[in-house]
């Protein structure tokens, strides 16, 4: 069964420093979505993506974060200078099209930042 | 305002139990969809369920049920004969028009053998 995958899955990083999140959608889907969960707290949308841009962001996603689907599979989140609150799981999610279909979550990426 | 609400924090059972896991949510919008997922302790976020708003009628997969009723605005998750490999945090999601899913804070629910 096709499942969404992300690399790597823990990140170690300073604080200051960039990071980039990658993810690859299962293929055949079209849109594409970032989401955080800090421990133990709930799940939180960040970013959807489709044709290229950003459909819709939340507040959360300020001018530190940026996506990018840089080659025909891949998905990736960069933070670009990170901070302690950062530290969080990152999920991407891929769906087949937009409402009402269902998002599939990959496995995330444990973002440590010291 | 979108918002999703699940009251019971952590419950445990003892295999083979019964259990339901309640959410409830708040919509200004007549279209809109509704998901369960599931978290085991691997971390991932499983898929179980999409319901759309204007399909009311229960769905039964296995030992998963699901009862949405919009006139008290819940979308409740049951677990008949509860096994340890349910044990897992489940998330109840809210879906407007747009692209974003709104989760709950989640239930832990701890399945003992």
């Amino acid at each position: 069964e096709p499942e969404v995958t992300q690399t790597p899955s823990h990140q170690v990083t300073q604080m200051g420093q960039e990071v980039i999140l990658r993810c690859v959608p299962i293929s055949n889907h079209l849109y594409f979505y970032w989401y955080r969960q800090i421990l133990g707290q709930k799940v939180e949308f960040l970013v959807s993506f489709y044709n290229n841009e950003i459909s819709e962001k939340s507040e959360i996603f300020d001018d530190q974060f940026s996506v990018e689907r840089p080659d025909g599979s891949n998905f990736t989140l960069k933070i670009r200078s990170t901070k302690l609150e950062d530290s969080a799981m990152y999920f991407c999610a891929s769906s087949v099209s937009g409402i009402p279909y269902e998002q599939y979550f990959g496995p995330g990426t444990r973002l440590t930042v010291t | 305002a979108q918002k999703v609400t699940q009251a019971q924090t952590e419950i445990s059972v003892v295999e083979k139990e019964d259990v339901t896991l309640d959410c409830v949510y708040e919509t200004r919008d007549t279209t809109y969809y509704l998901f369960w997922y599931k978290q085991p302790p691997s971390g991932e976020l499983v898929f179980l369920i999409r319901r759309n708003s204007f399909d009311e009628q229960n769905e039964i997969s296995g030992r998963y049920s699901w009862n949405f009723q919009k006139s008290t605005s819940s979308f409740n998750f049951t677990i008949t004969a509860s096994q340890v490999v349910d044990s897992a945090v489940y998330f109840c999601a809210l879906r407007e028009y747009g692209n974003k899913l709104v989760f709950g804070a989640g239930t832990i629910l701890r399945v003992k053998s």
